[in-house]
């Protein structure tokens, strides 16, 4: 089974602390994404990356920034955390694979972030 | 934007009964999934179906798409107890994996 994980479930971090968020997955994928989730608004794709090394705005990506140099590894930075960044922040990662394959996602547990 | 949108926003019935979501978007797609979040959890994938199809089963899920209307609709028959979550619908149109997300129909199945 695809795994996808999230270093913490849960995350207090005070305003103008840069925050780092870490995402891993064991399947090889070459698509991953960040998003964010409040309620009412769904979901919102922050970044997302196709590659090693390569990111691509989704969104909402003011005050956020990314980085992907493994594989593997996709990590969403908060250069200065601020109090409307409170937020599920929820990774997923997608194969280009074959045609069926590519199109799903599949999703870390999230992590709940409170800036205080 | 062209973000899926779910509806109802909530939904509460008894535990074998039917639920019916329904979600609409703006522009055309390749695909549109659904996707179910238990509480405090991330997002587990359901079914898709692609834009040439018109309705899709998979145990008691049954999905339908109508691209003329820009709808969708995911019924879950003789619910349980455990279905109780919220689904999502997204939809891909870039041909890019990237996904678009409604706010989510939050089912509540009581036993």
């Amino acid at each position: 089974d695809v795994k996808v994980t999230q270093s913490s479930r849960y995350l207090v971090k005070r305003t103008g602390e840069k925050v780092f968020l870490e995402c891993v997955q064991d399947m090889d994928h070459e698509n991953m994404f960040w998003y964010r989730q409040d309620p009412g608004l769904g979901l919102r794709l922050i970044y997302f990356s196709y590659d090693v090394k390569m990111k691509e705005k989704g969104d909402i990506p003011e005050g956020y920034s990314v980085s992907r140099e493994k594989k593997e590894r996709f990590s969403l930075i908060l250069e200065s955390a601020s109090t409307n960044q409170t937020s599920m922040y929820l990774c997923a990662s997608s194969s280009h694979g074959n045609a069926k394959a590519k199109n799903i996602q599949y999703f870390g547990a999230g992590t709940r972030l409170s800036v205080l | 934007s062209q973000q899926g949108e779910e509806d109802p926003q909530a939904l509460s019935i008894q535990e074998g009964e039917n639920a019916t979501m329904n979600c609409s978007y703006k522009t055309s797609i390749n695909n549109l999934q659904w996707y179910r979040q238990n509480s405090g959890r991330g997002l587990v994938h359901l079914i898709l179906i692609r834009s040439n199809e018109r309705e899709k089963h998979s145990g008691r899920l049954r999905v339908t798409l109508d691209t003329s209307k820009k709808s969708s609709s995911l019924l879950i028959t003789a619910s349980r107890a455990a279905d109780t979550a919220s689904y999502f619908c997204a939809t891909d149109a870039s041909g890019f994996n990237k996904f678009y997300f409604g706010s989510g129909t939050k089912l509540n199945v009581k036993p």
